[in-house]
């Protein structure tokens, strides 16, 4: 099965620097990245995702980008901003339809002011 | 979000006990999923459902049942069969565009359930 690994496991950036994690997923099958953002205690929300026909995806201060061939994406948040403190999630999964997704293990990000 | 009621938010479980999660979600989505979050650890799948009347054993359904009667709900029994129930419990719904390409899943706010 698909086996998703995220790095680092604890992230922290002064604010209005970026801070960029990384995940690599093992099934070259797979073809849908989401991403989301868990604060504690709370549901996960989902803040970005992308599509194995895209390399690079945008929305304001959050890219997503993906390299197929190296099986690895990363989620790229810029001028960062004491509320983007959280906990991140990228997840993996294989088309199509709807499957369940595979989740690395987080990033807690904090952002120092 | 607010379309996917999960209930009760904390539940608490006697040994030997089985006991019921439920999730609602009124987004006329076609999937359901159930998760389990670990403290330090990502969201696992235990089991999902794409249509009524069907569904598949996730990562880690041992322990676990679910059946999905109706559209709308997807509940989950925690049986006394599973020696670490003790966790907190996600359910998820997304729509069905195409058998090639998955939706995005939104999430409900969770169950956290505990051994007494």
């Amino acid at each position: 099965g698909e086996n998703v690994e995220q790095h680092p496991s604890t992230l922290s950036v002064q604010e209005g620097d970026s801070a960029v994690i990384k995940c690599t997923y093992s099934d070259s099958a797979s073809n849908y990245f989401p991403w989301y953002k868990q604060e504690l205690g709370k549901r996960p929300q989902l803040i970005i995702d992308i599509r194995s026909n895209v390399g690079e995806k945008k929305d304001q201060r959050i890219a997503v980008t993906l390299n197929k061939t190296a099986k690895h994406f990363s989620l790229h948040i810029t001028e960062t901003q004491p509320e983007d403190s959280a906990v991140y999630f990228c997840a993996a999964v294989k088309g199509g339809g709807a499957d369940g997704l595979t989740f690395g293990k987080g990033t807690h990000l904090i952002i120092q002011p | 979000d607010g379309g996917i009621t999960q209930s009760p938010k904390y539940l608490f479980r006697k040994e030997g006990q089985n006991v019921t999660l439920s999730c609602e979600q009124n987004l006329n989505h076609d999937a359901m999923y159930w998760y389990r979050q670990d403290p330090g650890q990502g969201l696992r799948l235990i089991y999902y459902s794409q249509i009524v009347n069907d569904f598949q054993k996730g990562d880690i359904a041992e322990g676990y049942s679910v059946s999905r009667e109706k559209k709308e709900s997807f509940p989950l029994t925690v049986t006394s069969a599973q020696k670490n129930p003790t966790a907190f419990y996600l359910c998820a719904s997304s729509i069905v565009l195409s058998v090639y390409s998955n939706q995005p899943q939104h999430f409900g706010d969770g169950t956290r359930l505990s051994i007494l």
